[in-house]
């Protein structure tokens, strides 16, 4: 079946720190992948994707490559802000419908 | 324009009891989707609708958890006999037909079984 493992939280990094949140994934074809943020008090959003290897989504200064000989799409920021404190979670899509989500990686961002 | 919406956003109830959880998609969105998170987990698929039938239902867990939608529109989660384990916070999301990769997400509804 299909699964997505990320990195355990919760981390924190300082104001203008480089982030990394490391997220693998296991699953059967090719599956479209995720990066979905949950601010605090609000819903998920959806971050950024890329649906095929070598693809690189952006967006709001993150960004992730899809490496399929690595099985990874590891969330990257080169200088976070305080702002950028949420979870975030990785997730796939195969064929069907559903997302399989990762268990979220809580991130604080310090002045 | 109104983004997914579900309630209540919190709902306390004894074991045993029944609880039902709506959604709202977003107009035009004819796939609706229901997860479940527990504490300290990723999301769960539950089940998955498009307009008013439900192709996939693979992810309830138990025969007391059931759902429906009407037409196009509102969804109801309904839980019969609750157990404790089914504490969660429910999350409704919906999406174009054709684009089912970019889900939009509801707020929640926390559930407490005490």
């Amino acid at each position: 079946g299909n699964s997505v493992t990320q990195m355990e939280g919760p981390v924190t990094l300082s104001e203008e720190a480089f982030l990394t949140i490391n997220c693998t994934y296991t699953a059967t074809g090719y599956p479209s992948l995720f990066w979905y943020v949950q601010y605090p008090g609000e819903g998920l959003q959806l971050l950024l994707k890329a649906t095929k290897a070598d693809d690189k989504g952006s967006n709001k200064g993150f960004e992730a490559t899809y490496r399929k000989e690595t099985t990874s799409f590891h969330l990257e920021k080169g200088s976070v802000q305080v702002s950028d404190s949420a979870v975030y979670f990785c997730a796939l899509r195969t064929s069907g419908s559903r997302l399989t989500f990762g268990e979220g990686t809580q991130l604080t961002v310090n002045p | 324009g109104a983004g997914v919406s579900q309630s209540p956003s919190n709902k306390v109830t004894e074991k045993g009891k029944d609880v039902e959880l709506r959604c709202d998609p977003i107009s035009g969105h004819t796939a609706l989707y229901w997860y479940r998170q527990r504490l300290g987990q990723g999301l769960e698929f539950l089940i998955y609708f498009q307009g008013n039938s439900a192709p996939d239902k693979s992810g309830l867990p138990s025969d007391r958890f059931s759902a429906e939608r009407t037409g196009e529109s509102v969804s109801t989660l309904t839980i019969q006999r609750t157990q404790q384990e089914d504490s969660a916070v429910y999350l409704c999301a919906s999406s174009l037909r054709y684009r089912r990769e970019t889900q939009y997400f509801g707020p929640g509804t926390r559930l407490l079984v005490l």
